[in-house]
């Protein structure tokens, strides 16, 4: 079945760093895929999309790129800020189904 | 309000108690999904209504679950007979698009504690 794998956490950066967070996929047609971010007390949002490859969704300063040879989506950001601190969940839509598959996620700590 | 909300936020009950939870999407938002999120764990996936029908149970653990939308708008997610691995959050989604193409919105989650 469909599938998301993240790069375990937590992750600590000092703020201006530059983040990384891996994410691969399995997944049998065209899935879309997204990024999204859980604050502190907050409900999850989506912070960015591509829905086929070699497209790159971008918000906020974050980018991810749709990569269909290496089923990857690897979410970057140049410099990051304290107010970035978050659990960041990559997942997936496939063509067939609506709903989506998302990975275990991964805590960023960002500190001054 | 203008987004997803949950009731109750907080749920703590006995194991073999009946529970319900409630979920009020975004108004004309025809999309709705219900995710539990164990501690440590990404979202997985239950339930999606596409107005008042089930399009998709395929998440539902077991016929201990269930959910009902009887007007294509507040949605309520019943659990009989809790057990001890039902604990969890249980977040509520809508959507005017579905997945493919749109943004799901979710709420806060209902936290349910059964002891």
């Amino acid at each position: 079945g469909d599938s998301v794998t993240q790069m375990e956490g937590p992750v600590t950066l000092s703020e201006e760093a530059f983040l990384t967070i891996n994410c691969t996929y399995t997944a049998t047609g065209y899935p879309s895929l997204f990024w999204y971010v859980q604050y502190p007390g907050e409900g999850l949002q989506l912070l960015l999309k591509a829905t086929k490859a070699d497209d790159k969704g971008s918000n906020k300063g974050f980018e991810a790129t749709y990569r269909k040879e290496t089923t990857s989506f690897h979410l970057e950001k140049g410099s990051v800020q304290v107010s970035d601190s978050a659990v960041y969940f990559c997942a997936l839509s496939p063509g067939t189904a609506s709903k989506l598959t998302f990975g275990t996620g991964t805590r960023l700590q960002v500190t001054l | 309000g203008a987004g997803v909300s949950q009731t109750p936020s907080n749920k703590v009950t006995e194991k073999g108690k009946y529970v319900e939870l409630r979920c009020d999407p975004i108004s004309g938002h025809t999309a709705l999904y219900w995710y539990r999120q164990s501690l440590g764990q990404g979202p997985e996936f239950l339930i999606y209504f596409q107005g008042t029908g089930a399009a998709d149970d395929s998440g539902l653990p077991n016929d201990r679950f269930f959910a009902v939308r009887p007007e294509g708008s507040v949605s309520t997610l019943k659990i009989q007979r809790t057990e001890r691995g039902d604990s969890a959050v249980y977040l509520c989604a809508s959507s005017l698009l579905g997945t493919r193409s749109g943004e799901l919105f979710f709420g806060e989650g209902s936290r349910l504690t059964v002891l």
